[in-house]
């Protein structure tokens, strides 16, 4: 079955600097591919996805990437506030209702 | 257009009872998804309902663990005699499922379940 990894575990960055974060998943057929942000004692926030169709895409300071040969993909946040802080995840699905397979999170701090 | 609804939002159980969780999808979505949430861990996979069927059990436990969506009212995951490993926080998402598109889950705010 699918297998998601991410990395880093833990991010700190500076107020205004930018956050990168890799997933990397094993199924080649898994063509979609959300990202989800989670704050303390709330349910994770659809944020951004991407299909396999697409290399980038991007939505205001926030941005994802996808390399199909190379399976990964990657969330891009720039100019980043302390309200970004909170633990975001990546996921992978095959088309049409599959359940999503989720990395095991990133815990992203913006120090002011 | 409200969101995803789970209630209760804490639930606290000893070992033996039953716990029900339950949850109820975008107006609109006929399709819900439950995850389970150990601290500090990912989500995990549990089961896949549209109305009336359970279309993919292949994340939940054989035994204790059961899910229903009725035609009528919220989807209700089951867990019998709970043991203080079921303690997690459990989330329900919804999805519209339509033919063009429609792969996107959106979550609820989720069932923090504590075993005593």
């Amino acid at each position: 079955g699918e297998n998601v990894e991410q990395h880093p575990s833990t991010l700190s960055v500076q107020e205004g600097d930018s956050a990168v974060i890799k997933c990397t998943y094993s199924d080649s057929a898994s063509n979609y591919f959300p990202w989800y942000k989670q704050e303390l004692g709330k349910g994770p926030q659809l944020i951004i996805d991407i299909r396999s169709n697409v290399g980038e895409k991007k939505d205001q300071r926030i941005a994802v990437t996808l390399n199909k040969t190379a399976k990964h993909f990657s969330l891009h946040i720039t100019e980043t506030q302390p309200e970004d802080s909170a633990v975001y995840f990546c996921a992978a699905s095959m088309h049409y209702g599959q359940n999503f397979v989720f990395g095991p999170g990133t815990r992203l701090s913006v120090l002011p | 257009n409200a969101g995803v609804m789970q209630n209760p939002r804490h639930l606290v159980r000893r070992r033996g009872q039953e716990a029900r969780l339950r949850c109820s999808p975008m107006k609109g979505h006929s399709h819900v998804y439950w995850y389970r949430q150990l601290p500090e861990e990912g989500l995990k996979f549990m089961v896949y309902l549209q109305k009336e069927n359970i279309i993919d059990e292949s994340g939940m436990p054989k035994e204790r663990f059961s899910a229903e969506f009725p035609k009528e009212g919220p989807s209700i995951l089951r867990i019998q005699q709970v043991v203080r490993g079921d303690s997690a926080a459990y989330f329900c998402a919804s999805s519209p499922r339509q033919v063009a598109g429609g792969d996107e889950q959106y979550f609820g705010p989720g069932t923090r379940l504590t075993v005593t």
